[in-house]
């Protein structure tokens, strides 16, 4: 079955940029959208945007100008770019495939933001 | 600040029957599906309810959701000790150029 899997630096320096990517395995990335959603310690979900196979995307109104977002299928990852980043930005940084009918998440992972 | 409303915490005792409430907006709620997760601590939310209704394979019939206009809620009966968790609901937004929206979530505690 397909597994989403995070990876990327777990602390990032105030004003850097977060860089995340996700390994999809178990199928193909083609034709699906995939997401970025995050969640800090103690608190509820926030989706950051998602992106189709073809590169279109979609970004939570509130993060869309700091945030970028990319695709390589030939690697079978997408990835989270985060920019500016300040204590606020730390939290488990989850990726997802997220269809009208399912819904794959990876395990996550904690990515914090100190000098 | 959430876009969909949910109550901050619920509770039962085992057997009981608890719902959980999710209020919108027409841009969300009322035009387009619903979605519930459930968290358990130190774990990646599960879906728990897919377009409004539906259950995914595997969720127990215990659990169920339901739609009016601009709110929904999630209903569980037969109340576990397991099913103490976190629980989340969902929405895509069309306001803008389109975003997925969510609660802030409730934390169901079995008494």
């Amino acid at each position: 079955q397909v597994q989403l899997q995070e990876s990327g630096p777990g602390l990032v320096k105030p004003s850097e940029t977060l860089s995340l990517t996700c390994t999809v395995s178990g199928g193909s990335i083609s034709s699906y959208y995939w997401s970025w959603i995050r969640q800090p310690a103690g608190k509820g979900l926030e989706w950051i945007g998602r992106i189709y196979t073809s590169g279109s995307t979609n970004y939570n109104p509130s993060l869309k100008s700091r945030v970028t977002m990319s695709v390589d299928t030939s690697k079978n990852q997408f990835s989270l770019k985060l920019s500016s980043v300040t204590a606020a930005d730390t939290a488990v940084y989850y990726c997802a495939r997220v269809t009208t009918v399912t819904s794959i998440w990876g395990q996550g992972t904690l990515v914090t933001v100190s000098s | 600040q959430s876009v969909l409303t949910q109550p901050p915490s619920a509770s039962g005792t085992p057997g009981q029957r608890v719902t959980i409430s999710c209020s919108g907006s027409s841009s969300n709620i009322g035009s387009n599906y619903v979605y519930w997760y459930q968290q358990l601590p130190g774990t990646a939310p599960k879906l728990l309810i897919y377009r409004n209704n539906q259950r995914p394979s595997g969720v127990p019939d215990r659990f169920s959701g339901s739609k009016s206009g601009t709110s929904a809620s999630l209903a569980i009966s037969g109340l576990r000790s397991e099913d103490e968790a976190d629980y989340y609901c969902a929405a895509w937004d069309d306001s803008l150029s389109g975003s997925w929206v969510f609660g802030g979530g409730t934390k169901l505690t079995v008494l």
